[in-house]
């Protein structure tokens, strides 16, 4: 089936720091979705994409819906330790069926 | 407003034993969604409802799960008998559009 591809799959940084992150499908996607998991918790949406070539921005976080319509990228400014989660991308396959990418898991040092 | 409510949250059972999850949708949300998240990976769709109606169960092991929205609002999924190999996080979500949104999930363990 169609998949995402989620990179990097992990990523340790200091606090303060900038962070980027990236998704991509071998399919065109109309909606690209951003979620943040904190351990023992469901996914929490942080950002909706609509359109090609989109930037949006939630607070420190910015996403954009990349040009080919096959990739998008969610960047977040001077993190902290709050930012600490698993990231994933999402959105709507075939047949309108939500999927997910793998996660990138963040990880920030005080 | 409140989220999307899943009971319970934690879940431990021997195995070939049932077990049933129920989700409580975001009022007037007609799509709910079953996941199934393994440890490292992301969530993985069970069955999307649009209302009462299941539109995609494709990738619901049918031998030994089923589930239900009767009345197009709440839902139940049931695993019978449960195996070692479902040991697992269930999310619920549910939304109006393209946005879905996520309960704080049940999380299964089968001894």
């Amino acid at each position: 089936g169609q998949q995402l591809n989620q990179s990097p799959q992990s990523m340790f940084i200091q606090e303060g720091e900038d962070v980027s992150m990236n998704c991509t499908s071998s399919s065109i996607f109309n909606t690209w979705l951003w979620y943040k998991q904190d351990p023992g918790e469901g996914p929490v949406l942080l950002i909706a994409l609509y359109k090609a070539g989109e930037l949006t921005s939630n607070g420190r976080l910015t996403a954009q819906f990349g040009i080919t319509r096959k990739d998008s990228f969610l960047n977040i400014s001077a993190s902290i330790p709050s930012d600490v989660g698993i990231y994933f991308c999402a959105g709507p396959t075939s047949g309108s069926r939500l999927t997910f990418g793998e996660g990138t898991q963040l990880t920030v040092n005080p | 407003e409140a989220g999307v409510v899943q009971s319970p949250r934690y879940k431990i059972i021997e195995k070939k034993q049932p077990v049933a999850f129920w989700c409580n949708p975001i009022s007037g949300h007609n799509t709910l969604y079953w996941y199934r998240q393994n440890l490292g990976q992301g969530p993985e769709l069970l069955i999307r409802y649009e209302n009462e109606e299941a539109v995609d169960d494709s990738q619901l092991p049918k031998d030994r799960f089923s589930a239900e929205r009767l009345k197009g609002v709440d839902s139940t999924l049931k695993i019978q008998p449960a195996e070692l190999g479902d040991s697992a996080v269930y999310l619920c979500a549910s939304s109006l559009g393209a946005e879905a949104f996520f309960g704080q999930g049940t999380r299964l363990t089968v001894v």
